[in-house]
């Protein structure tokens, strides 16, 4: 079955980088795209962008450009996504989910805090 | 952008009882290929959201057939027949036809 198992939690300071992860398994990794979304605390959902593994094509929303950047790994079947300069405003939880949304992962908080 | 205005719900809902939850688009989401890119989702407190509906109105694999969806181009319902404990949570609607994809703000149902 399909799953998508996502790094664990991030407390990171203000002005850093940080990496998240999501592993796929349950399907063909180079098959699908893999979309990455933003929730803030008691907030919507926001779609930041999306990368086809199989050739490393990328489409972000505008408003995440220069703010997340999406990378895949085809050997370890494994989606990043880097986001940088953080500020408070990047404080959330950060799902991956594959192809139509069909499928996410679990989620991974990352706290901005100094 | 496309903006999804989700409606309320009179909550609380009595169990038993049917729930419609709507979404209105800012434009119609019917895509060239003829398939409507409309999801509906739920989101359990704590976890994450689970599909339920796809292409507006297809139930997703293992999804109870209380749950149904159907709508127009820009108009869309989901609606839960006979409320159970297991369905309190948000739900959330998201167009994947234009770019950036866009989710309503959410509808939460609680149960009485």
């Amino acid at each position: 079955q399909v799953q998508l198992q996502q790094s664990g939690a991030e407390l990171v300071k203000p002005g850093s980088s940080v990496k998240i992860s999501c592993k796929a398994s349950g399907y063909t990794f180079t098959s699908y795209d893999m979309h990455w979304i933003k929730q803030q605390p008691g907030n919507g959902l926001e779609w930041i962008g999306w990368i086809y593994p199989g050739n490393g094509n990328t489409k972000y929303n505008q408003k995440f450009n220069g703010k997340a950047t999406l990378t895949a790994d085809k050997s370890s079947s494994t989606a990043y996504m880097q986001l940088s300069s953080l500020t408070s405003e990047d404080s959330a939880v950060y799902f991956c989910a594959v192809g139509g949304f069909d499928y996410w992962g679990q989620g991974v908080m990352v706290t901005v805090s100094s | 952008d496309i903006v999804m205005t989700q409606g309320a719900l009179p909550n609380p809902v009595p169990s038993g009882e049917s729930a419609s939850i709507t979404c209105q688009s800012s434009k119609s989401l019917l895509y060239s290929d003829g398939k409507t890119y409309l999801n509906w989702y739920l989101q359990r407190p704590g976890q994450s959201p689970q599909l339920l509906i796809y292409w507006m109105s297809t139930r997703a694999s293992g999804v109870s057939d209380r749950f149904s969806g159907s709508g127009s181009e820009k108009d869309f319902t989901l609606k839960i027949s006979r409320v159970e404990a297991e369905d309190l949570g948000v739900y959330y609607c998201l167009q994947a036809t234009h770019l950036p994809y866009t989710f309503g703000a959410g509808t939460k149902l609680e149960l009485k």
